[in-house]
């Protein structure tokens, strides 16, 4: 089974803030990495698939990278909406697992 | 507009069963793969169960692989999750998600969960 790991698993910035969470895998997925990011009592929501697909709808401000064993997501200009968990997803092959997540919080 | 609206969970003692069920509408409904994730009460996401849109490819995650079966009736356009030999760590919110495709598991959108709690 590929196992992804996230880091960090959490992490303080402000509005206008720039951060990056990488996910790696356990070993390479191609470019087979998806990011959601889970408001508290909700759904999970897609923001990018194939590891820099946006999402049609999700702000700019989101941008993914990277391939092989290490992705990244960047948000830009954190605004107050972005302050949310964050998961990625391997769907290269079965078990299609999920990091363990990133809690974003406003400092 | 897509709408995934999942029924079915509740309070059941272990080793009982539970079916899931997840009512889809907006798309149709055997051009897309569907997933099963959970979320035990204030952990992380859990990838449980995919299907493909014929029906014909199921995949399970190995904690629950010779428990839980996943299916889909065409048309009654829903997704099932039968669970069986539940245990205290199948509690959980369970989502349904839809998949960008045929063969695809990138879960584009989700229902709003459905809780199932395992407890004696």
């Amino acid at each position: 089974d590929i196992q992804m790991t996230q880091s960090p698993s959490s992490l303080s910035a402000s509005v206008g803030d720039t951060v990056t969470i990488t996910c790696r895998a356990s070993q390479s997925i191609s470019s087979y990495l998806n990011w959601y990011q889970q408001k508290p009592g909700k759904a999970p929501t897609l923001l990018i698939s194939s590891a820099s697909r946006l999402r049609s709808g999700v702000p700019s401000r989101f941008s993914g990278s990277g391939s092989g064993t290490d992705v990244t997501l960047t948000v830009s200009s954190l605004q107050p909406e972005d302050f949310a968990t964050y998961y990625c997803q391997q769907t290269y092959s079965p078990p299609y697992t999920f990091g363990q997540g990133t809690k974003l919080e406003i400092k | 507009e897509v709408q995934l609206v999942e029924s079915g969970g509740g309070l059941v003692q272990p080793g009982g069963s539970l079916r899931l069920s997840c009512a889809a509408s907006g798309f149709t409904f055997n051009s897309y793969g569907m997933s099963w994730v959970r979320q035990a009460p204030g952990k992380g996401l859990d990838w449980v169960s995919s299907i493909s849109g014929g029906g014909g490819s199921t995949y399970y995650a190995d904690s629950v692989k010779g428990r839980f079966t996943v299916s889909r009736d065409t048309s009654k356009n829903t997704l099932y999750l039968q669970m069986n030999s539940l245990r205290a760590e199948d509690t959980a919110v369970y989502y349904c998600a839809k998949g960008l495709g045929s063969g695809s598991y990138v879960s584009d959108y989700w229902g709003q969960g459905t809780l199932v709690t395992v407890s004696s």
